[in-house]
């Protein structure tokens, strides 16, 4: 069955430091996405990065990057440089290419210290 | 700027009314979804749909239900709210393959 895991309810990091937020999946397809999304106090999803399962390197977006280990079904997410901006709910997601569903995560909250 | 769009933001209505939320999106896309998410906590996946005419349930059990009659609609309804429907829905759409999800602002329900 298809599951996304997320086992770090809460984190702290200094700001201009990095942080990796973990995020472990469960799926019997072969084909399938792994995405990341923020959601700040104000309650928006905002879409950070994808992983396609096929795809060869890890996906980076400016200062999010995504440490992808299919054999070990990890895909975590890599913040450098803190900002204060970056506190917020991070939320874990998973597609599958034989069903339609988008699943998600129990997520992370992380605060960034000044 | 995604074009998706929930009504109403805020609604606070009585146990036992009929409520429906509506969800609205101007890009075309065929996959729909419908979460419901209690304040910083997890989003659950109650229904989606894969096109005009198909729905299907999410993994969380829900007294919900959907249509989908118009690509661009996917409207949720309530047939008798109760207080434990008190929450947050988040309706969000998407393409296919590697595309993401855009996200609706939201209706946070509270049934009193």
């Amino acid at each position: 069955a298809q599951k996304i895991t997320q086992t770090q309810p809460g984190m702290f990091v200094q700001e201009k430091e990095a942080v990796t937020l973990d995020c472990t999946y469960d799926t019997s397809d072969q084909s399938y996405g792994l995405f990341w999304y923020k959601q700040p106090s104000s309650g928006e999803m905002i879409f950070l990065i994808y992983q396609g399962s096929y795809d060869e390197q890890n996906a980076t977006e400016g200062r999010y990057s995504l440490n992808f280990q299919k054999a070990r079904k990890s895909a975590n997410l890599v913040i450098s440089a803190s900002q204060l901006g970056d506190s917020a709910m991070y939320f874990c997601a998973m597609r599958e290419q034989s069903s339609y569903k988008l699943i998600f995560g129990s997520g992370t909250r992380l605060l960034v210290r000044p | 700027e995604a074009d998706i769009y929930q009504t109403p933001r805020y609604l606070v209505i009585g146990t036992g009314k009929k409520i429906t939320l509506e969800c609205s999106q101007t890009m075309g896309h065929d996959k729909m979804y419908w979460y419901q998410q209690d304040p910083g906590m997890e989003l659950h996946l109650i229904h989606y749909s894969y096109g005009v005419n198909s729905t299907e349930k999410g993994d969380l059990s829900s007294e919900s239900t959907v249509s989908r009659i118009r690509t661009e609609h996917f409207p949720l309804t309530l047939e008798s709210a109760r207080p434990s429907h008190t929450s947050q829905y988040l309706c969000a759409s998407r393409t296919g393959g590697n595309t993401e999800a855009f996200f609706g602002q939201g209706t946070r329900l509270t049934v009193v």
